[in-house]
């Protein structure tokens, strides 16, 4: 099986832009999570598909967003890019949709903000 | 609110040896899951090995073992037989809700050859 694949894997934008990231899940995993890696905060949740639906948000503004597609497949959108966002954007997938399924981490996009 | 707390940023093992990298969790809740996550320098994280609060036995994998206390609210993971590959950001996460996972900070294990 293929694993989790997100794209692009490094971005730079500038400061009041907004960038749109993906992720595909491992095929028939149903639950796509999403989290902000830097070195500061560490791993940050940002918010957790299932079945299209939003199920779980961490505390970010508003200004992360996100949707998941029929095929499981999901996009995060940052609008209005500030410098604290640039960050290793973590996507992961899991099988289960209950609590304590694993998740496979996608491989990261970075995202650099200048 | 569940926090995860790795008090050490940083250790050192020598090739072969056993380390035990240390974890603390907050929670009201009963019914939970731990994890630990291994982060290499690719940044590819993978699960190491994974605890149901429910279950009293301590979770092995292989090289890899938990002391899980319950009442503690603790979760260390010891390495046996320390091995270069090792190397690697060590993340501890708890997981109650559905999926959604609270990551511990990280410690960075160093593994001397």
């Amino acid at each position: 099986k293929a694993g989790v694949t997100q794209t692009p894997r490094y971005l730079i934008k500038t400061r009041g832009q907004q960038v749109t990231l993906s992720c595909s899940p491992i095929s028939g995993h149903r639950s796509v999570s999403w989290y902000q890696q830097t070195p500061g905060q560490g791993l940050q949740f940002l918010f957790e598909y299932f079945s299209e639906t939003q199920r779980n948000k961490g505390n970010f503004p508003g200004r992360f967003s996100g949707r998941q597609f029929s095929n499981s497949r999901s996009e995060m959108n940052v609008s209005t890019l500030e410098l604290g966002d640039s960050a290793l954007y973590l996507c992961a997938s899991s099988g289960g949709p209950g609590q304590g399924s694993e998740q496979y981490f996608g491989p990261g996009t970075r995202l650099t903000v200048t | 609110a569940q926090t995860v707390t790795q008090s050490q940023p940083e250790m050192s093992v020598q090739e072969a040896e056993t380390v035990t990298l240390s974890c603390t969790y907050d929670t009201s809740e009963s019914d939970y899951y731990l994890f630990w996550y291994k982060q290499p320098p690719s940044r590819q994280m993978i699960l190491v090995i994974r605890q149901e609060a429910y279950k009293q036995q301590n979770a092995t994998e292989n090289r890899f073992s938990v002391n899980f206390q319950k009442a503690a609210k603790s979760f260390s993971l010891k390495i046996s037989d320390s091995q270069l590959g090792d190397a690697a950001m060590y993340f501890c996460a708890y997981s109650s809700n559905f999926n959604k996972f609270y990551f511990g900070s990280g410690t960075k294990l160093n593994v001397k050859p």
